[in-house]
């Protein structure tokens, strides 16, 4: 069946840290890949998305992300986190004409 | 654009109870998901329509839960009778396409406690 993992349920960074939450994809043939970012008592926002051309994609608030096709991936990373960045990140994929399926989340917590 | 609408923002119940849930999706678009998120099961699709149909509700849980969308801005999902385990955020969402950029808009969803 088509799924979607994310492997760290709970990540704990102190501020300034470099942050990387994996995202993997069973999938087969041309997938569009979405993060969205979930930030506390707030709903769904759209991090940034990649449908086709350059597989490292920059999104909003500093955050990219890179496809690898070979890997099934698309990690999320930053090079510095804030204290405002603790959220739930959620990772999706859909595949043209379906809905998107959605990872269960990572909760990330940044501390100052 | 007002975003998507959801009420009611929380809902406590006992179970047995029917339960309510209401959508307004963002206008023109054709596509309304609704999804629920637990803490166990993350964030699950339980079913989308595209204008105003049923597309895939494989992800409904069982016979207990349905859901209606009677005209472009209008959606429910319905819980009858509602027990303890279907305590969740329930999220709606709406889309332009699916073909081009999937983006989903999400509401701000409904908290539901069955106790």
């Amino acid at each position: 069946a088509q799924s979607v993992s994310q492997h760290n349920h709970h990540v704990i960074l102190s501020e300034a840290a470099s942050l990387e939450l994996g995202c993997n994809y069973s999938y087969g043939g041309t997938v569009n890949l979405f993060w969205y970012v979930q930030y506390p008592g707030q709903h769904l926002q759209l991090l940034l998305k990649y449908f086709s051309g350059d597989p490292l994609v920059k999104g909003i608030k500093g955050f990219e992300a890179e496809f690898i096709k070979s890997k099934f991936s698309f990690n999320l990373r930053k090079p510095s986190v804030q204290w405002s960045d603790t959220a739930e990140y959620f990772c999706a994929v859909s595949q043209a004409g379906t809905a998107l399926i959605f990872g269960k989340g990572t909760t990330l917590s940044v501390s100052s | 654009d007002a975003g998507v609408i959801q009420s009611p923002r929380h809902e406590v119940t006992e179970m047995g109870q029917e339960v309510t849930l209401r959508c307004k999706p963002i206008s023109g678009h054709d596509y309304l998901f609704w999804y629920r998120q637990t803490m166990m099961r993350g964030l699950e699709l339980l079913i989308y329509f595209n204008n105003n149909v049923p597309i895939d509700d494989s992800g409904m849980p069982e016979d207990r839960f349905s859901a209606k969308m009677p005209n472009a801005s209008f959606s429910t999902l319905k819980i009858q009778p509602s027990e303890p385990r279907d305590s969740a955020v329930y999220f709606c969402a709406s889309s332009g396409s699916l073909e081009d950029t999937g983006e989903l808009f999400f509401g701000e969803g409904s908290r539901l406690t069955v106790l």
